[in-house]
């Protein structure tokens, strides 16, 4: 099956300095790659996703990039702002058998 | 935009009653519901999928006797532990798949079950 890793597990940054988290993944029959973002004693919540078709994706303070070669993506925001303050969780899955793996998550604290 | 509903947010209850737990999706209709397990400051590890009028399917190490799980209608999963005990005490999240754009899954706000 699937095996998902994330690093780091914690990260601090200084409000407006950017932030980068990195997943590899194992099973190359993977093509579903969503980032969510979890705050506390809520349920996760999809900030951006992308396909194996597609190398990068962006959406305003966010982007996400895929290296399928390798078998990695990365998390980027970028202008970072205390309320980005959260865990962040990458998963993969293969909309085969509509499971997704998650990764451990980083635990992100903006500094103000 | 897709939005599921969970209930109760919390939960306590005494060792050896039942728990049930309510996943539903609001404005979607979800064929597939996925139920996950998540302990303290670690990640979301899958318990089954749930797929509408039939059996749900378990992940290995997971009791089927023990968590039972109904979908009984497009629109609603329910997640029982049945005899609970202390080491059952966790965060439990059900997800819905949705349709349109890229297929994307939409996660309830979590359950946090204590028993005592």
């Amino acid at each position: 099956g699937e095996n998902v890793e994330q690093h780091p597990s914690t990260l601090s940054v200084q409000e407006g300095d950017s932030a980068v988290i990195k997943c590899t993944y194992s099973d190359s029959a993977s093509n579903y790659f969503p980032w969510y973002k979890q705050e506390l004693g809520k349920g996760p919540q999809l900030i951006i996703d992308i396909r194996s078709n597609v190398g990068e994706k962006k959406d305003q303070r966010i982007a996400v990039t895929l290296n399928k070669t390798a078998k990695h993506f990365s998390l980027h925001i970028t202008e970072t702002q205390p309320e980005d303050s959260a865990v962040y969780f990458c998963a993969g899955g293969d909309f085969g058998n509509e499971k997704l793996t998650f990764g451990t998550g980083t635990r992100l604290t903006i500094i103000p | 935009g897709a939005v599921v509903s969970q209930h109760p947010s919390w939960v306590i209850c005494k060792s050896g009653t039942s728990v049930k737990i309510e996943c539903r999706s609001l404005d979607f209709q979800a064929t597939t519901m996925f139920w996950y397990r998540q302990f303290p400051k670690q990640s979301l590890m899958l318990m089954a999928t749930s797929n509408e009028g039939s059996k749900a399917t378990y992940e290995q190490g997971v009791e089927k006797d023990k968590f039972l799980i109904n979908h009984a209608s497009l629109t609603l999963s329910t997640l029982t532990v049945t005899s609970a005990h202390p080491e059952d005490s966790s965060f439990y999240i059900c997800s819905a798949r949705t349709q349109g754009g890229f297929y994307g899954y939409t996660f309830g706000s979590g359950t946090r079950l204590t028993v005592v």
